[in-house]
């Protein structure tokens, strides 16, 4: 398995502003993924981040709203910029495990911007 | 694209009662995996069985075990003496690759 620490656990923004969340896993993987779950909804899959080049985003996702660095084999970062209140959500971080079965879970981060 | 699909929205059952928590895919691939995730209102995804397509038998783990149809591309989900700790929302998740998709999901609901 794969333990991600995953910070802040929640937080409450000023609209025009940006926050970084930071997702730490306790071992090096090859993929990081970052997820948004808009209230009472499923989770939608923003990004995928492997280490030493560009994230790759989904239709929808754009780099300005939603960069992503991802500087070592166990750590990433995701930037909400600019944020409206339509960016209240829970962002969620998620790898693989070694066996590149399941994917693990950071306890995310729920975003209320006001 | 593949697309999972949760045909419902809520479910309800009796603690120590049994229930089926449905889940349908799209896919034309052979080679895939399958999940059940849990999501407490501590938003913790919780993996809580998976299914390799290759194998016929159906996975279980402990009280969860799966209905595994891949001819009908289903995957049920049952849950045996329920406990008040299932209490959640369940999604279920199909993987090939780095393609990883979810279904909208299930709340479930426990009465003691």
């Amino acid at each position: 398995s794969a333990v991600i620490s995953q910070k802040p656990s929640r937080d409450i923004c000023q609209r025009g502003t940006s926050l970084t969340i930071q997702c730490q896993v306790d071992s090096q993987v090859t993929m990081m993924f970052w997820y948004r779950q808009q209230p009472g909804q499923s989770l939608t899959l923003i990004a995928t981040a492997n280490q030493g080049s560009e994230a790759t985003y989904e239709s929808g996702f754009v780099i300005d709203k939603f960069p992503i660095s991802r500087p070592n084999l166990t750590f990433s970062t995701l930037t909400v910029s600019n944020m409206s209140p339509e960016d209240s959500s829970i962002y969620l971080c998620s790898v693989l495990g070694h066996t590149n079965t399941e994917a693990f879970f950071g306890q995310g981060t729920r975003l209320t911007v006001v | 694209a593949q697309t999972v699909t949760q045909s419902q929205p809520e479910m309800s059952v009796q603690e120590a009662e049994t229930v089926t928590l449905s889940c349908t895919y799209d896919t034309s691939e052979s080679d895939y995996y399958l999940f059940w995730y849990k999501q407490p209102p501590s938003r913790q995804m919780i993996l809580v069985i998976r299914q390799e397509a290759y194998k016929q038998q159906n996975a279980t783990e402990n009280r969860f075990s799966v209905n595994f149809q891949k001819a009908a591309k289903s995957f049920s989900l049952k849950i045996s003496d329920s406990q008040l700790g299932d209490a959640a929302m369940y999604f279920c998740a199909y993987r090939r690759g780095w393609d990883m998709r979810f279904g909208a999901g299930t709340r479930l609901t426990v009465k003691p």
